[in-house]
């Protein structure tokens, strides 16, 4: 069965803190893509990554990373150096299949992430 | 470039009345999603159309929701006699047919049904 696991449901820093984002999955697919959205207080839905599991090289975008680790099924996203503006949940979502056209996600339950000043 | 329209963006109903969410995919992509976020559940794949076309609809209540995607305007999700565990927050998302970046979903900023 697929699954995707949010083990922290919120978490409070104080900005310019680095945090990091546990994201674990299960799929018995060898292909699969994992996502991170990100949604603001707004409502919307902001896609920030996707990686496709024969890729494990991790991503930096500015002061977002990925760290995609196949032996223990995970892909954590850390923000350096926190701001205020990145206060939202953030959702880490699975999508199995090999030519990627399956379109439905499986998504984790979010984590609440609360940057205070 | 719009992004993906959903409209309203905030609808309330009684109890027994109908719902319609409405969703314009972002230019230029034909296939479009429907995601129910209900509080303390996360997000739920509903279905899935392409113009015309309901391609997996497995997430679906089996009764009182509907989803079309016609040929022209917009794709409805209809939900009939509306109850209080109807409400939650409806997304709609948009994808290209093909290319690398096929199954990264686009999302609307959400419709938000109040039942009363």
């Amino acid at each position: 069965a697929q699954k995707v696991t949010q083990a922290q449901t919120e978490i409070s820093v104080v900005e310019k803190e680095d945090v990091t984002l546990d994201c674990v999955y299960e799929t018995r697919d060898t292909t699969y893509y994992l996502f991170w959205y990100k949604q603001p207080p707004s409502g919307e839905l902001v896609f920030l990554i996707r990686r496709n599991s024969f890729d494990e090289q991790n991503e930096i975008s500015g002061r977002y990373s990925w760290n995609f680790q196949k032996s223990t099924s995970s892909f954590n996203f850390t923000i350096t150096a926190s701001q205020v503006v990145d206060s939202a949940v953030y959702f880490c979502a699975l999508s199995e299949g090999g030519t990627g056209n399956n379109r439905k996600l499986i998504w984790g339950l979010g984590t609440s992430l609360a940057v205070n000043p | 470039n719009a992004g993906v329209m959903q409209n309203p963006r905030h609808l309330v109903r009684r109890r027994g009345q109908e719902a319609r969410l409405r969703c314009s995919p972002m230019k230029g992509h034909s296939h479009v999603y429907w995601y129910r976020q209900l509080p303390e559940e996360g997000l739920k794949f509903m279905v899935y159309l392409q113009k015309e076309n309901i391609i997996d609809e497995s997430g679906m209540p089996k009764e009182r929701f509907s989803a079309e995607f016609p040929k022209e305007g917009p794709s409805i999700l209809r939900i009939q006699q509306v109850v209080r565990g109807d409400s939650a927050a409806y997304f709609c998302a948009s994808s290209r047919t093909t290319g690398a970046g096929a199954n990264v979903l686009t999302f609307g900023a959400g419709s938000r049904l109040t039942v009363l």
